[in-house]
């Protein structure tokens, strides 16, 4: 079945620093959502990619769908201590509205 | 406008008892879900409803019934809850663009 792998599982940063997480699918997607999910929350939206090659930025956060929809990162410029959760992208199955989510990234910011 | 809502909040079950969980939304969204979430693992989806009166398995279905009585609302029913059942189970709704709301959860233990 479509498995959807992130990496690095783990990332502790100084507040300041730059911050990528990558996000790679088993199948080709349709499309890619993004999630952000803070210690004993529920995952919120945060932005979804559609076309291939497809860059999007939300203040310091940047999101990118890769040429063959197969993956996709997100990229924090100058993190803060707000920016400490989970990361999560997730992709449909084909044909489906049924989304798969990412084994996520779960970030740390040192003040 | 309270987005999509869970109950109960928290659930302690023995092993064999049975409950359901409840989930609402009154965003007039076609599509829900439900999602399992093992401590420090990502979301596995169980089931989907595409629009009242269907639905269909997720990644883990086995030991759950799912019910879609009408557009607003979609049980979770554990027959016969087993510890490996032990998570925090997340609601969610969207439209058809994909786009997910998520409740706040329901932390369940089964002793």
């Amino acid at each position: 079945g479509q498995q959807v792998m992130q990496i690095p599982q783990y990332q502790h940063v100084q507040e300041g620093e730059d911050f990528t997480t990558y996000c790679n699918s088993s199948t080709t997607l349709s499309n890619i959502q993004w999630y952000k999910q803070r210690p004993g929350g529920h995952p919120v939206f945060l932005i979804q990619l559609v076309k291939s090659g497809e860059v999007k930025k939300q203040k310091r956060l940047t999101f990118q769908f890769g040429e063959a929809k197969k993956n996709s990162s997100l990229h924090i410029t100058a993190t803060q201590t707000t920016d400490v959760g989970t990361y999560f992208c997730a992709g449909p199955t084909s044909g489906t509205y049924k989304y798969i989510f990412g084994t996520g990234t779960r970030l740390k910011v040192l003040a | 406008n309270a987005g999509v809502t869970q109950t109960p909040k928290f659930q302690v079950l023995k092993t064999g008892q049975s409950m359901t969980l409840q989930c609402a939304q009154d965003m007039n969204h076609n599509s829900m879900y439900w999602y399992r979430q093992d401590p420090g693992m990502g979301l596995r989806l169980i089931y989907y409803s595409a629009s009242e009166g269907t639905t269909d398995k997720g990644e883990v279905p086995n030991g759950y019934n799912v019910s879609r009585l009408n557009k607003r609302e979609f049980s979770l029913r554990l027959e016969s809850a087993a510890p490996s059942q032990t998570s925090v189970y997340f609601c969610a709704s969207s439209e058809l663009s994909g786009l997910e709301f998520f409740g706040p959860g329901t932390r369940l233990t089964v002793l």
